[in-house]
């Protein structure tokens, strides 16, 4: 069964740095990962879908890349903006089964 | 606009009672799913259906039904067998549950409150 781990749990840095959230999965045979915001009190935002045949996908300022073998993702964030300040939730299927989610990262941005 | 609609926003329930959670979706999507959020923690599968009048149980199933009686509609009671359903649940859907067709896009959550 797929299982999926983020860390660290919390993150602050000040404005205009740059950044990297990490995802780790157990089941390399992945269909799908995708990286979500949440603010708080509110539902998922989807922002980048990567595709099991894909490496990574560019978004803006968001960069997500996919490494199958080693069983992680990350999602980096350039120029960091307080705007930036919420949950990032990674999430991943294999198989026929639904999405599966970490626990998420909650990032602040420091002005 | 094309989308997820959860209805109400907030909810509160008082014990022993049952309460369903609406969820809408005008996307022409096939699969739909309940998930819940506790505090500090990532979401977790309640039920999911991948066509109509078909459904699955998730992780967490115990103490909650739903029903899919139409394409756009996959209502959640939350029943009073359930012991702790303070929570905030959400709503997704997606083309298929399987293979690449699984991009999900949520609604924005219903609030639930045991008083």
């Amino acid at each position: 069964k797929q299982e999926v781990t983020q860390i660290p749990a919390a993150l602050s840095v000040p404005e205009g740095e740059n950044l990297v959230l990490n995802c780790s999965f157990t089941d390399s045979a992945i269909y799908n990962l995708q990286w979500f915001r949440q603010d708080p009190g509110k539902g998922l935002t989807s922002l980048l879908l990567i595709q099991s045949s894909q490496r990574e996908q560019t978004s803006g300022r968001l960069n997500a890349s996919l490494d199958k073998s080693s069983g992680r993702s990350t999602l980096y964030i350039a120029a960091s903006q307080p705007g930036d300040s919420a949950t990032y939730l990674c999430a991943a299927n294999s198989g026929n089964t639904p999405l599966v989610f970490g626990k998420g990262t909650r990032l602040s941005v420091i002005a | 606009d094309g989308g997820i609609t959860q209805s109400p926003k907030y909810l509160f329930r008082k014990e022993g009672q049952n309460v369903t959670l609406s969820c809408e979706q005008n996307l022409n999507h096939d699969a739909m799913y309940w998930y819940r959020q506790d505090p500090g923690q990532g979401l977790r599968l309640i039920y999911y259906s991948q066509i109509v009048n078909d459904f699955q149980k998730g992780d967490i199933a115990e103490g909650y039904s739903v029903s899919r009686e139409k394409k756009e509609s996959f209502p959640l009671t939350v029943t009073s067998a359930q012991k702790n359903p303070t929570a905030f649940y959400l709503c997704a859907s997606s083309i298929g549950t399987g293979g690449l067709n699984t991009e999900a896009f949520f609604g924005q959550g219903t609030r639930l409150t045991v008083v």
